[in-house]
């Protein structure tokens, strides 16, 4: 156990359906990252949260959100989709600040297939 | 723009050797992190290998090490005594601080298949 958890680890839904996918950071993080892989794309980021707030934004879709709850889980909200979106989405958490390699913590990904 | 760059789609050694795995970067930060994750086929990214951009000696955990030549701009990964197990997606990943944080997001390559034969 990674210490991050993302549910649920497979979904798969219609076209033109909306998912969300939950993510719980590693206990202590405040910073929580959204990920996709994609076999054509390979591993993109999507956004980037810190202590509640947006704090960097990379390819994501005007049909995607997200949102950090006090908490500090996150959500990340895909709508209207396409077999396009397919893919693994990880979440990874760090803390503010420290340093070292061991600082992403990855969760073990969630997979969505669009049917 | 950070970019990562791995020219390597599919690497094939045999159990017992050495491998390295290439990784070139490019940045204009001064300080920034570069990373090397193990993905097998269950999905789950593995943390492996450390290198901080102002770090004077190659980083190295226990059959893994970082062959870092930052003139260029290179990040390679050396795999000692293949295992079978070793047989796996492997990324080359980059961090930059961010924002007063010492973690920003993380800019993947677009990743190495290594296979190990018996």
């Amino acid at each position: 156990d990674s210490g991050v958890t993302q549910t649920p680890k497979h979904l798969i839904t219609a076209t033109g359906q909306r998912v969300t996918l939950r993510c719980s950071p590693r206990s202590g993080d405040l910073s929580v990252y959204w990920y996709q892989q994609s076999l054509d794309q390979g591993l993109q980021f999507l956004i980037q949260y810190y202590n509640g707030e947006e704090r960097a934004k990379g390819n994501i879709l005007e049909r995607f959100s997200a949102q950090q709850f006090p908490d500090l889980h996150s959500e990340l909200n895909l709508s209207s989709l396409e077999l396009g979106d397919s893919a693994l989405y990880f979440c990874a958490s760090s803390p503010m600040r420290t340093g070292g390699g061991y600082g992403y913590t990855f969760g073990s990904g969630t997979r969505l297939t669009v049917v | 723009a950070q970019k990562i760059t791995q020219t390597q789609p599919g690497m094939f050694v045999q159990e017992k050797e050495a491998v390295t795995l290439d990784c070139t970067y490019d940045t204009s930060d001064q300080s920034y992190g570069l990373f090397w994750y193990k993905q097998p086929s269950s999905g789950e990214m593995i943390f492996l290998i450390y290198q901080g951009s102002y770090d004077e000696q190659n980083a190295t955990e226990g059959r893994y090490s970082l062959n870092f030549q930052k003139a260029r701009k290179s990040a390679n990964l050396v795999i000692s005594a293949s295992q079978l197990g070793d047989s796996a997606m492997y990324f080359c990943a980059m961090s930059s601080a961010s924002g007063g944080t010492s973690y920003g997001k993380l800019t993947f390559g677009q990743g190495t298949i290594l296979t190990v034969h018996p």
